[in-house]
């Protein structure tokens, strides 16, 4: 079962336009959630991070936000450029987990 | 620091043969992740160490894998035999704890012919 989600396995979006990557989870106890961005033949790398207490956290172009009633949450990249074309990955933490659980991802490509 | 080290970076071998990556986290970090990225799977957890420790090992695949921590600087996934379907690329990753992120390696891409 898997506790978190991202149905989108590709976006398409026009450089200086917005990305939005959607994630969804199950589980409530979730206390923290992060995105991390994936270059071919590379590892992760940590992006931005939001806390539970939190409904938004931005870092330059990029913001994170959570909807806890929902259980989604949502990165905003805006505006995109052709470099931010990477696989992009969704993680929760907390509760009961000692360990990151990660969305299967979503590829971003952005066209100039 | 020079962040999260695995080798070799590309592994081919035969079905039947045993490998052995490797992984050097980052000083301080006292968790350690082996994951598995697949198509069909994404990000795959198999098995993570706190303080050396195994805590979860349930996402090892089968009997045929294997990992150790034997000390705070050092960590090997083993696959004994090795099989086709276990081609693919292997991460492993550090990280100071909750609510810190993780830090990855480059990965090591497996092929079993």
């Amino acid at each position: 079962d898997q506790q978190v989600k991202q149905n989108s396995p590709s976006l398409s979006v026009q450089e200086g336009r917005i990305s939005i990557l959607n994630c969804d989870y199950t589980n409530s106890m979730f206390d923290y959630f992060l995105w991390y961005k994936k270059y071919p033949a590379e590892g992760p790398t940590f992006l931005i991070s939001i806390s539970s207490i939190k409904d938004k956290n931005e870092d330059g172009r990029f913001t994170v936000f959570l909807n806890k009633s929902a259980k989604h949450l949502s990165l905003h990249i805006v505006p995109s450029q052709p470099g931010d074309s990477a696989v992009y990955f969704c993680a929760a933490g907390g509760g009961s987990q000692g360990n990151l659980i990660f969305g299967k991802g979503t590829k971003l490509s952005v066209k100039p | 620091d020079a962040g999260v080290i695995q080798s070799p970076r590309h592994e081919v071998t035969e079905m039947g043969q045993e490998v052995t990556l490797r992984c050097k986290p980052i000083s301080g970090h006292n968790s350690l992740f082996w994951y598995r990225q697949t198509m069909m799977r994404g990000l795959e957890l198999l098995i993570y160490f706190n303080n050396n420790v195994p805590i979860d090992d349930s996402g090892m695949p089968e009997d045929r894998f294997s990992a150790k921590m034997p000390n705070a600087s050092f960590s090997t996934l083993k696959i004994q035999p090795s099989e086709p379907r276990d081609s693919a690329v292997y991460f492993c990753a550090s990280s100071q704890g909750p609510p810190y992120g993780y830090t990855f390696g480059s990965g090591t891409r497996l092929t079993v012919v």
